[in-house]
């Protein structure tokens, strides 16, 4: 079994000032870890991916994650937030193993004040 | 390289009715799953293919069904609509499946309204 928890359904953030957007998850198998974005009226778009290589993983625009085994955590952050930045992001656990089926997160909507 | 193509992208059915959504993966992609995205349930996964057959399969009724064609397209049918289909329905290509390493590329959505 796996899930996938992110802590925060909104955040809110001024231009410039850094972001983190908060993950848990849970699975029976290894996981593969990813965060996706989608920005209004699109599909999504991968930001980044862990497959167990090196557990601080970059993405694109900024973005980067910690895989944190212990914690069970895959937290994303950017340094500092562009008013382009506001979307949804999901948190998405793959697992290396069982069904393969793919576990989405709910979903935290960043908004960004100029 | 084109990206994940869905049609129609919008689209409005009565109850009842059934319809077929269709999704072109990025060329060279043999694996093509659907997703429901819905406010009240979030993204739920449907079904993946892979060369023509169907590998994995979520939790939702038999009234949702899929296939996939010889260039990798495919189509995703529901039959006797509910309100509660209405949705935004996601198609993602990848190069080998949905899970295990693999990244998928998502198209733009199906955006069903059942009246």
């Amino acid at each position: 079994a796996q899930s996938v928890t992110q802590l925060d359904s909104h955040v809110s953030v001024s231009e410039g000032t850094p972001v983190l957007l908060r993950c848990n998850y849970s699975s029976s198998y290894s996981p593969s870890l990813f965060w996706y974005v989608q920005h209004p009226n699109k599909g999504l778009q991968l930001l980044l991916k862990y497959t167990s290589a090196a557990t601080l993983v970059k993405g694109i625009n900024g973005f980067e994650a910690e895989f944190k085994k212990s914690e069970t955590s895959f937290h994303l952050t950017k340094p500092s937030a562009h008013m382009s930045d506001a979307a949804e992001y999901f948190c998405v656990v793959s697992p290396r193993g069982g069904s393969y089926i793919p576990t989405f997160g709910r979903g935290t909507s960043l908004i960004v004040h100029p | 390289k084109a990206g994940v193509t869905q049609t129609p992208r919008y689209l409005i059915k009565t109850r009842g009715q059934q319809v077929t959504l269709s999704c072109s993966p990025i060329s060279g992609h043999r694996s093509v799953s659907w997703y429901q995205q819905t406010p009240g349930q979030g993204l739920q996964f449907l079904f993946e293919y892979f060369s023509e057959t169907q590998r994995n399969k979520g939790n939702f009724p038999g009234r949702f069904s899929g296939r996939q064609f010889s260039n990798s397209r495919s189509e995703m049918n529901v039959s006797t609509l509910e309100l509660g289909d209405s949705a935004l329905y996601l198609c993602a290509s990848s190069l080998a499946g949905a899970g295990l390493y693999n990244e998928q590329f998502f198209g733009p959505g199906t955006r069903l309204t059942v009246l």
